[in-house]
């Protein structure tokens, strides 16, 4: 069965401060791995989005990395804002899937507190 | 700005009623649509698939007569929460891929349904 676990589920960190999110999956093969971020009461939005062969990717103060090899991607948040406070969900798209089905982690709420 | 829209944003409504979630794809056309649902705390949980022209894929659990989906147009989906119950209050959001963006899942932005 395609699993996505993330870890931690919520971290509360002080503004300005590094963290990093992780993601291991089940899903072989995959087409691509990406994280979004989902404000509260909002629908999740893009953040990254990485091929098998990709390791890396950033988007501003948001890295990404990945490891097919051991299944393993991050999500590195540089000089967190109190607007990096959502939950990040770490997403996993089969390969050769018609239907485009996803797979999701269930989240890591992030807060970033003054 | 956004690229799939919903409507409502947020419901209210008494329980035995119906209620009905638009989800549109702007400036772009999708054969297909997905809807979830998103209990607090928790993450998104595929309900049924929305294809256009033909009956959506319903995921295991999910009951049919229930969730009507209707795929109107190639920017259009609709849910429909018949006769809803308290336990059917939730987020329900809707996801429409791109194929000019290589497919990737553009998400609205939910709509949350509350059921008295």
């Amino acid at each position: 069965k395609n699993q996505v676990e993330q870890s931690p589920q919520s971290l509360i960190i002080l503004e300005g401060k590094n963290c990093t999110l992780q993601c291991n999956y089940t899903v072989s093969p995959f087409s691509n791995l990406r994280w979004y971020k989902q404000d509260t009461g909002r629908g999740p939005v893009s953040l990254t989005i990485m091929t098998f062969s990709e390791n890396t990717k950033s988007n501003g103060r948001y890295t990404a990395t990945l490891d097919a090899d051991t299944k393993q991607s991050s999500l590195h948040i540089t000089a967190s804002q109190l607007s990096d406070s959502a939950s990040y969900i770490c997403v996993v798209r089969p390969a050769a899937n018609a239907g485009n089905m996803l797979t999701f982690g269930g989240g890591t709420r992030l807060m970033v507190k003054p | 700005g956004a690229v799939v829209s919903q409507h409502p944003s947020r419901v209210i409504c008494k329980s035995g009623t119906s209620v009905k979630i638009e989800c549109r794809s702007l400036d772009f056309q999708a054969t297909t649509m997905f809807w979830y649902r998103q209990f607090p705390k928790q993450s998104l949980m595929l309900m049924a698939t929305s294809n256009e022209g033909s009956k959506a894929t319903y995921e295991q659990g999910v009951e049919k007569d229930k969730f009507l989906i209707n795929h109107a147009s190639l920017t259009l989906s609709t849910l429909t929460v018949t006769s809803a119950h308290p336990e059917d209050s939730s987020f329900y959001i809707c996801s429409a891929p791109m194929a000019r963006e290589l497919n990737e899942q553009f998400f609205g932005p939910g709509t949350r349904l509350t059921v008295l």
